[in-house]
């Protein structure tokens, strides 16, 4: 068990959909990120934020579009999603974006598209 | 840019000690951290070093040289359960982190 959680675990959706991606955490961490991880390779940093506000955008296309209601929680919403997004997205906290702050990582949400 | 690399796979047995090594090209670098991830499940962190030399923690150690641009994860006493691969990541900026390619390591009896 994780103290990231992530829901749901896995989702498969269609090209035309719109499903959300949602994370959270309760260990009052103020820095929550969205990582991209296809498989046998490494996690790739999509979003950054900071304070519940939108601090980095890794160049990620804007059918992806991350949302932070509230300190704890984080999402991530889709639409119109190509096959090519098939992945497992990872989300994960740290006590803030001070360097060196170890990242915890949620098991992460298993996506395929149709 | 960043470029990280690490070995794709290594093999050793239980007991023995193993070193998986981790080289870096980066600009503003401000930390390499190691982590653990089991196939299907979510990365965990096991090692932090900023400083050059030795970090160590029970049967983990990770070393860093920054003027080498040089890393190394230091297992000692294998189990079966450290079968995994072992991610190392350059912390750039604002505690981003740029992950290697990961080296799966399996643990044979």
């Amino acid at each position: 068990d994780t103290e990231v959680t992530q829901t749901p675990k896995h989702l498969v959706m269609g090209m035309t959909n719109k499903k959300s991606l949602k994370c959270e955490q309760h260990m009052g961490h103020r820095a929550m990120y969205w990582y991209k991880q296809k498989a046998k390779k490494p996690p790739e940093l999509m979003f950054v934020y900071s304070y519940e506000k939108l601090s980095i955008n890794e160049s990620v296309p804007s059918r992806f579009s991350p949302e932070c209601p509230n300190s704890s929680l984080l999402n991530l919403h889709l639409h119109a999603l190509q096959p090519e997004d098939s992945a497992l997205y990872l989300c994960a906290s740290s006590q803030d974006q001070a360097a060196g702050q170890p990242q915890h990582f949620g098991d992460g949400t298993r996506l395929s598209i149709l | 840019g960043q470029n990280i690399d690490q070995p794709t796979e290594m093999t050793a047995t239980e007991g023995a000690i193993v070193q998986i090594n981790c080289t870096y090209q980066t600009s503003g670098f401000n930390g390499l951290f190691w982590y653990q991830q089991h196939a299907g499940e979510a990365p965990t962190f096991l090692s932090y070093n900023v400083l050059d030399g030795l970090e160590e923690k029970g049967r983990f150690s990770s070393f860093l040289s920054r003027s080498k641009g040089y890393s190394y994860l230091l297992l000692k006493e294998l189990q079966m359960k450290d079968s995994a691969s072992y991610l190392c990541a350059v912390g750039t900026g604002a505690n981003n982190l740029f992950f290697g390619t990961g080296t799966r390591l399996t643990v044979i009896p």
